[in-house]
C-alpha cells in the first residue's frame, strides 16, 4: 500500500486561502469516504482536523474544509493565520480493511 | 476521557526486536479500535496495524506483516506492539493511537516512544 500523495509543501500570505490535495486510488480515497485529516505540529502528536471527507472535528476553526472528487480528497485553509503553520496529513481507510496516511505537507504561512 | 500511556524510550541493536506497550482505559481494550502508527524523524506518518474490537482482528499493513505482533493484556488494560529483525531505518517514534471503530478516523494519542536501533 503506497502512501497517499500530497505536495511536499504549501504557501500563502495571511488571509489568503490554500488547498492541500491528496490523491490515492480507487481502493482508497476513492473507494470510501473516510478520508480524514491530521496537523501536526512539531515535536507534537498529530490533531484530527477532518473526518469523512468533509466533517470538521470538535473545536477546529470552520476556517477549515474538506473535499473529495474522485480519487482525490483535499483540505482548504481560508484565511490564512501564522498559526496554521504545521504540517497536515491526509488518511485513508482502504478496501484491505488497513489505513494509509499522506507524505505530508508543510504549510508555510509567509 | 481516553487516557494511553506509553512506554520509554528504547535503545536497540540491528537484528533485535522491541516491545512497546501502551496503557489504556480499561474500556477502551474492549469498545475502541487501537491503532500504531510510526514516524521516522523528519518523516511522515505511517499505518503500521490495528485491532479491531468487533471482532477482536488484528491488522497489519502488509509492509509490516511478518514482523509486526499486536498483543493485548486485558488484565491490565495495556495494547502491546511488538517489532522484528530492527533496522536503522525501524528507528523512529512509535504511536499508539484509539479510534471509535476501525473505519473511523484516529482521535487520541499516546504520547510516543522513541525507539533508536543503532550497533
Amino acid at each position: 500500500q503506497s502512501a497517499l500523495a500530497q505536495p511536499a509543501s504549501v504557501s500563502g500570505s495571511p488571509g489568503q486561502s490554500i488547498t492541500i490535495s491528496c490523491t490515492g486510488t480507487s481502493s482508497d480515497v476513492g473507494a470510501y469516504n473516510y478520508v480524514s485529516w491530521y496537523q501536526q505540529f512539531p515535536g507534537k502528536t498529530p490533531k484530527l482536523l477532518i473526518y469523512d471527507v468533509t466533517y470538521r472535528a470538535s473545536g477546529v476553526s470552520n476556517r477549515f474544509s474538506g473535499s473529495k472528487s474522485d480519487n482525490t480528497a483535499s483540505l482548504t485553509v481560508s484565511g490564512l493565520q501564522p498559526e496554521d503553520e504545521a504540517d497536515y496529513y491526509c488518511s485513508s481507510y482502504t478496501s484491505r480493511h488497513t489505513h494509509v496516511f499522506g507524505g505530508g505537507t508543510k504549510l508555510s504561512v509567509l | 476521557q481516553v487516557q494511553l500511556v506509553q512506554s520509554g524510550a528504547e535503545v536497540k541493536k540491528p537484528g533485535a526486536s522491541v516491545k512497546v506497550s501502551c496503557k489504556v482505559s480499561d474500556y477502551a481494550l474492549t469498545y475502541l479500535a487501537i491503532h500504531w502508527v510510526r514516524q521516522a524523524p523528519g518523516s511522515g506518518l505511517e499505518w503500521m496495524g490495528g485491532l479491531d474490537p468487533e471482532n477482536i482482528k488484528r491488522i497489519i499493513a502488509q509492509k509490516f506483516q511478518g514482523r509486526v505482533t499486536l498483543t493485548e493484556d486485558r488484565s491490565t488494560a495495556t495494547a502491546y506492539m511488538e517489532l522484528s529483525s530492527l533496522g536503522s531505518e525501524d528507528t523512529a517514534v512509535y504511536y499508539c493511537a484509539t479510534a471509535v471503530t476501525m473505519v473511523q478516523p484516529i482521535d487520541k494519542w499516546g504520547q510516543g516512544t522513541l525507539v533508536t536501533v543503532s550497533s
